[in-house]
């Protein structure tokens, strides 16, 4: 079983819908969980940390179920520019300095 | 942006010939990885290093020899480079200590023939 796992999608939405994420860790004791956007062909960029509590950055909610051993990204009011393929990374507990990453998934925002 | 350079950006070379991949940053951060991504696959963990002569392996570490002699450079080798090596290969360094936010490279795309 992968450490870190997502659907690859791709997930193909018509603007302004609303879109949500899975990503499963396999390691309870992970301590620490990232959402990563990556366009195609760039390298990846931090899209946002997830809290506990979970957390909100304008369209883009994160949550963090540890009990289930998921998080989750919540795109609102998707827009064009939003098309991308979508990392979760999780930094295991056992070496804090090490970071895993999903496959991804890929989102398709339609006119 | 974390300053940080790959090079070379894009290279083909034969089954068997060595290959070294280099980053250097700017920024004096300690921790600083080396990623493969492959379709299908995503990014996996090749090398990482938490400072200068101290390396660690990821997932995918068969195959692949580091070095970090300075805190800037991180270099990554292909002893003998198969097929199987051909991908892009990402450099991150990491924004404080073990948590925070990956910096990446522009990518080296390496095509082993």
């Amino acid at each position: 079983r992968k450490e870190v796992e997502q659907d690859p999608g791709p997930f193909n939405v018509p603007e302004g819908a609303t879109v949500a994420f899975n990503c499963t860790y396999s390691n309870s004791a992970s301590q620490s969980f990232f959402w990563y956007r990556q366009d195609c062909r760039k390298e990846p960029k931090l899209l946002m940390s997830v809290y506990s509590s979970g957390n909100e950055d304008g369209r883009f909610t994160a949550q963090l179920n540890r009990a289930s051993q998921y998080i989750s990204l919540l795109i609102r009011d998707s827009k064009l520019s939003d098309s991308a393929t979508y990392l979760c990374v999780v930094t295991p507990s056992s070496n804090t300095g090490k970071l895993i990453f999903g496959q991804g998934t890929t989102l398709q925002v339609k006119p | 942006d974390a300053g940080i350079t790959q090079s070379p950006r894009h290279k083909v070379t034969e089954t068997g010939t060595p290959v070294t991949l280099r980053c250097h940053q700017t920024e004096n951060h300690r921790y600083m990885y080396w990623y493969r991504q492959d379709p299908g696959h995503g990014l996996r963990l090749i090398h990482y290093s938490y400072g200068v002569k101290d390396t660690d392996k990821g997932e995918v570490s068969d195959g692949y020899s580091v070095s970090r002699s300075k805190t800037e450079d991180f270099l990554l080798t292909l002893e003998s480079a198969t097929s199987s090596q051909t991908s892009v290969y990402f450099c991150a360094t990491l924004q404080g200590d073990r948590t925070g936010e990956l910096f990446f490279g522009e990518g080296s795309r390496l095509t082993v023939l």
